[in-house]
């Protein structure tokens, strides 16, 4: 089944702690990318990349790192998370090639950080 | 500055009762505009994709549609099932072409 996942699907943590959410796709898509969802605000873009070793910033990256070393595989690395980080993050990724460009989403990851 | 901006918020109806949500786009060159569905506490589901002004799309009881300044989804005979929030996206051209720009949704729920 084609699909975009994430690990940890919940997650509540301290401030100041690391921690990584992993996002991994099995659609062969060059793009992907993350956002986060809070309340009044929609989906905001984090970070995006367009291929392996290839990133750029969205709208929202402060606080933010990714990588992308192999095609599937693009995590979000918080190193020092703080309380505004709290919020519901999304991966997705898309082919450069398609016809609708749609992205698929995977499940989302909720954080709370203390 | 680019921005997205759909109303109503909030939608109400009862079943069968036709209506639309407006997203209106303000942005430097129009790469694509998007509509996608969000079920409570899933991802968001991709919908449509409208690329220029006077295009149509449709798909069951969903009709997208495209103008220069802003595009609506028509719901006709909505069901219960078409219960969500539905997220209008627009990509644009220039640098950053593959950023995104989310509205804040319209969360509509249709009364059996």
């Amino acid at each position: 089944e084609a699909q975009v996942t994430q690990n940890p699907r919940y997650l509540i943590t301290v401030t100041g702690k690391k921690l990584t959410v992993t996002c991994s796709q099995n659609m062969n898509h060059e793009y992907m990318s993350w956002y986060r969802q809070d309340p009044g605000l929609g989906l905001r873009q984090i970070y995006y990349s367009m291929n392996v070793e290839v990133t750029d910033k969205g709208d929202v990256p402060e606080g933010y790192k990714v990588s992308r070393k192999e095609k599937r595989n693009f995590p979000l690395i918080l190193e020092s998370p703080s309380p505004n980080q709290t919020s519901l993050y999304f991966c997705a990724s898309r082919s450069t090639s398609g016809i609708h460009n749609e992205q698929f989403f995977g499940p989302g990851t909720r954080l709370t950080v203390l | 500055e680019d921005q997205v901006t759909q109303s109503p918020e909030a939608l109400r109806l009862q079943e069968g009762e036709s209506s639309s949500l407006n997203c209106s786009y303000t942005v430097s060159g129009l790469r694509g505009l998007f509509w996608y569905r969000q079920d409570p506490g899933k991802g968001p589901e991709f919908l449509f994709t409208l690329y220029s002004a006077g295009e149509e799309k449709e798909k069951e009881r969903l009709k997208a549609t495209l103008t220069k300044k802003e595009s609506f989804l028509h719901i006709t005979a909505p069901k219960p099932e078409d219960s969500a929030t539905y997220l209008c996206a627009v990509q644009a051209r220039g640098s950053g072409t593959y950023k995104y720009i989310f509205g804040t949704g319209t969360r509509l729920k249709v009364l059996a």
